[in-house]
């Protein structure tokens, strides 16, 4: 019921491409959907987020598809660039809730090679 | 300060010893957040504050683990008698109010011989 998730655990890519990474939830009281990125000796840092009143968010080259029925949740790197390697997390928990349980996937290291 | 403080950011231990790890969480925050990151790993929650009210303790490993925050600040994450398994980034978050936006900390590298 508390699990996230989430595939590949690593994704090598050209410079251009557009890696996708997925992640998949169980609980339904779940509303609020973060995605993390990482870089080597730093601590993550929220990169883009969504909730399941819209079905896709994009900012800049980074976009969040989410599929409620499927319970399932996506982020999309357009014209992936050779900075955008780091690693990236999915979460999930619900929304402004009283505990402070983010559930983080077990993260995608993503490769983008120039 | 501008960001989530944490220090020591190496710890190298001995097997056995305790250990302390401090977080400083930025100012008006008041959700507090320690996570586990193993080698390789995604992050493990350990222990959540919120407020003046309890702690979700939910995520502690064992009963060698414990966290404290003072004054609604500062908050010390403490592991007795450590064991090897216990090597681990050890990462705080703060945000300002429960499940909103996390700012992390970089972490303190905690490493038991």
């Amino acid at each position: 019921q508390q699990q996230v998730k989430q595939s590949p655990q690593s994704l090598i890519v050209q410079k251009g491409g557009i890696p996708i990474i997925n992640c998949a939830y169980e609980n339904t009281a779940f509303d609020y959907f973060p995605w993390y990125q990482q870089f080597p000796g730093k601590g993550p840092a929220l990169l883009i987020a969504i909730r399941p009143d819209v079905s896709e968010k994009k900012e800049g080259r980074f976009t969040i598809s989410f599929n409620k029925s499927a319970k399932q949740f996506s982020l999309h790197i357009m014209d992936s660039q050779p900075g955008d390697s780091a690693t990236y997390f999915c979460a999930a928990t619900k929304y402004g809730g009283s505990q402070g349980n983010l559930i983080f996937g077990k993260g995608t290291k993503l490769s983008v090679k120039p | 300060g501008a960001g989530v403080s944490q220090s020591p950011s190496n710890k190298v231990t001995e097997k056995g010893k305790d250990v302390e790890l401090r977080c400083d969480p930025i100012s008006g925050h008041t959700a507090l957040y320690w996570y586990r990151q193993s080698l390789g790993q995604g992050l493990e929650f350990l222990i959540y504050f919120q407020g003046n009210s309890a702690p979700d303790k939910s995520g502690l490993p064992s009963d060698r683990f414990s966290a404290e925050r003072t004054g609604g600040s500062v908050s010390t994450l403490t592991i007795q008698r450590t064991q090897q398994e216990d090597s681990a980034v050890y990462l705080c978050a703060s945000s300002f109010r429960a499940n909103e936006k996390l700012f992390f900390g970089s972490g303190t590298q905690l490493s038991v011989l």
